[in-house]
């Protein structure tokens, strides 16, 4: 199956300072690349998606970058808030699998 | 916005039983689904994909007589867990891609399985 890469495994960061999370993905089949939020005990949710087909895409304080030459994307939280603390998972999808990076545990620190 | 339930949503059951947990999509219909598992403080580890009306597709490592899947409709998946034991005592969650959303993944709540 595919190899996907996260770094880093933890993030602590000052409230209103940006937060970036990378990931490195092995098969060039992958064409779609979402990043989950998750919570303790709950279901991953969907905060930001790129196709392979789009560089970059923007969601107010969110964003990720696409590089699919290199087989790396990445996450940015700017103005990061408490309320953002928690467990970041990207995914590559080759052949429309799911497989997912390590996580990254954020913290906010007010 | 779709939505894919799981029951339980816990169950504790004894070394040697079996669990079965159950996967639905609610309002879309899903070939295809995928079984999760994720272990405290760890990533979402694929265990097996689930396909309707034909085998499951499992991931290397996971046993296919230890972790039955049968996808009998286009809403339900089921995943039991055959002979438990302690280890296998995690977090498990299904997902069900729509593809007239580009195959926008929609996970379930999870079912959180202790084994004594």
């Amino acid at each position: 199956g595919e190899n996907v890469e996260q770094h880093p495994s933890t993030l602590s960061v000052q409230e209103g300072d940006s937060a970036v999370i990378k990931c490195t993905y092995s098969d060039s089949a992958s064409n779609y690349f979402p990043w989950y939020k998750q919570e303790l005990g709950k279901r991953p949710q969907l905060i930001i998606d790129i196709r392979s087909n789009v560089g970059e895409k923007k969601d107010q304080r969110i964003a990720v970058t696409l590089n699919k030459t290199a087989k790396h994307f990445s996450l940015h939280i700017t103005e990061t808030q408490p309320e953002d603390s928690a467990v970041y998972f990207c995914a590559a999808t080759p052949r429309n699998q799911f497989y997912f990076g390590t996580g990254t545990s954020l913290t906010v620190i007010p | 916005g779709a939505v894919v339930s799981q029951h339980p949503s816990w169950v504790i059951c004894k070394s040697g039983t079996s669990v079965k947990i159950e996967c639905r999509s609610l309002d879309f219909q899903a070939t295809t689904m995928f079984w999760y598992r994720q272990f405290p403080k760890q990533s979402l580890m694929l265990m097996a994909t689930s396909n309707e009306g034909s085998k499951a597709t499992y991931e290397q490592g996971v046993e296919k007589d230890k972790f039955l899947i049968n996808h009998a409709s286009l809403t339900l998946s089921t995943l039991t867990v055959t002979s438990a034991h302690p280890e296998d005592s995690s977090f498990y969650i299904c997902s069900a891609p729509r593809r007239d959303r580009g195959y926008e993944q929609y996970f379930g709540p999870g079912t959180r399985l202790t084994v004594t």
